[in-house]
């Protein structure tokens, strides 16, 4: 089982929809969960660190976590055109190490 | 520019070769970390510095890779003899001890490409 899975999609929505993008995780002592945005070619770029169980909102975007189930979720609202992009979902295991795990990442394509 | 700097760019190798990148984090920043992304995949771990400390090491970084951060500003990151299986992209991120739990920004990545 892979540490951090993601599905690799593409994920297409139209524009103005909610895209939800899923992980899961399998170290269940993990402690901070990250989402990052990488657009092709580009560095990953940070959106949203959530590290309680519930929603963590800011602006159009919603992390959820789920520490039970080992499960952690973006949401995207009135999705457009500039989030199509890689989103990776990475998670961090505390416990002395500072090293980020990361999935391979979901593609999304928002169309106008 | 206050982001994470990384030096060159781009590289092109050929195999056997030594290569050597450069990343400067971003200023005050204590921690600093190197990953490596290969095409379709997530980033993965190297190595992780805390001030001049290399306090974690990868097993994918073999004896071919070596790090540094000798006053803990910048970073170095070599491979020696390079093979075609070590082109990637090179990200160097960083991050605060103290401030938001092990946040780690990104800088632009070296894209090195071996012959």
């Amino acid at each position: 089982q892979k540490e951090v899975e993601q599905n690799s999609g593409p994920l297409s929505v139209p524009e103005g929809a909610i895209a939800s993008l899923n992980c899961t995780y399998s170290d269940r002592g993990s402690q901070s969960f990250f989402w990052y945005r990488q657009y092709s070619g580009k560095s990953p770029e940070l959106i949203m660190f959530i590290y309680s169980n519930g929603d963590k909102e800011d602006g159009r975007f919603t992390a959820q976590l789920n520490k039970a189930s080992q499960y952690v979720s973006l949401l995207i609202r009135d999705s457009q055109p500039s989030d199509s992009a890689t989103y990776l979902c990475a998670v961090n295991r505390g416990g002395g190490s500072e090293k980020l795990v990361f999935g391979k990442g979901t593609k999304l394509t928002v169309n106008p | 520019d206050t982001g994470v700097s990384q030096d060159p760019r781009h590289k092109i190798t050929k195999r056997g070769q030594n290569v050597t990148f450069r990343c400067d984090p971003i200023s005050e920043h204590n921690r600093l970390y190197w990953y490596r992304q290969t095409l379709g995949q997530g980033p993965e771990f190297l190595t992780y510095f805390q001030n001049e400390a290399q306090l974690e090491k990868s097993r994918l970084l073999s004896d071919r890779f070596s790090a540094e951060r000798p006053k803990g500003s910048f970073s170095t990151l070599e491979i020696q003899r390079t093979e075609q299986g070590d082109s990637a992209m090179y990200l160097c991120a960083s991050s605060h001890r103290g401030l938001a739990k092990n946040i780690q920004y990104f800088g632009a990545g070296t894209r090195l490409s071996v012959l």
